[in-house]
């Protein structure tokens, strides 16, 4: 079957700009993470989804991110106000009921903040 | 504060010799523990996982992590690397137990084969 798939692949903006990303988990999977990587660094936990609301959203750094996941499907990140600091690649992952089990991750999408 | 610590930046072998990437964590209570493998352009995937039991865990690939509690270790291991073993290698711990699902990755150690 399909795995976790994210669009766009690639979005470069401007400084000040809104922007949002696609996240489109594995059919059937309840549990959804976004998840922040900068160069040369791990991935950093923004906020999980269990179904369609935010179980925690502890790793969003500043109001200026929120994300939603209206039908318990897919989620959009969305980022306010952007700064050239955003830019990173966002990563999706999606999971059975329950963080014990193993996270499927998309292929990112990498955001470029002018 | 929990945190997860991947000491090598980069790592080289050669084809055929063996591997051992380490991994320390903090954590306050029994972690939960992953490795994942990032190849160029692939996303994350995982090659194994420790939640409890035996604290040797096989893994796919060929790839295996020893869990040491009194050293807050899980370092991955393979006996014979292939060229296609190539790739960033990221541990994780979580769910971090603070009412929340937070996973802390490490920075992750790229692995080089060379011929």
């Amino acid at each position: 079957g399909a795995g976790v798939s994210q669009t766009p692949s690639n979005k470069v903006t401007e400084k000040g700009k809104y922007v949002e990303l696609r996240c489109d988990p594995i059919s059937g999977h309840t549990a959804l993470y976004w998840y922040r990587q900068s160069l040369g660094q791990g991935p950093e936990f923004l906020i999980y989804f269990q179904g369609t609301g935010a179980a925690d959203d502890s790793g969003l750094p500043n109001d200026r991110f929120f994300a939603v996941r209206p039908e318990g499907s897919v989620s959009t990140l969305k980022i306010q106000r952007t700064e050239r600091g955003d830019s990173a690649v966002y990563l999706c992952a999606s999971s059975l009921r329950g963080h014990y089990n193993e996270q499927f991750f998309g292929p990112g999408t990498r955001l470029t903040v002018l | 504060a929990q945190s997860v610590t991947q000491p090598d930046i980069h790592i080289t072998v050669s084809e055929g010799a063996s591997l051992e990437l380490r991994c320390n964590y903090s954590y306050g209570a029994t972690p939960y523990l992953f490795w994942y493998v990032q190849s160029p352009g692939q996303g994350l995937q995982l090659l194994l996982k420790y939640f409890s039991g035996d604290t040797l865990v096989q893994g796919i690939k060929g790839f295996e992590a020893e869990f040491k509690r009194s050293q807050s270790s899980f370092n991955l291991r393979k006996p014979s690397v292939h060229w296609s073993d190539a790739a960033e290698y990221f541990c994780a711990v979580g769910p971090i137990n603070t009412g929340g699902f937070k996973t802390i990755f490490g920075a992750g150690t790229r692995l080089f084969v060379k011929a």
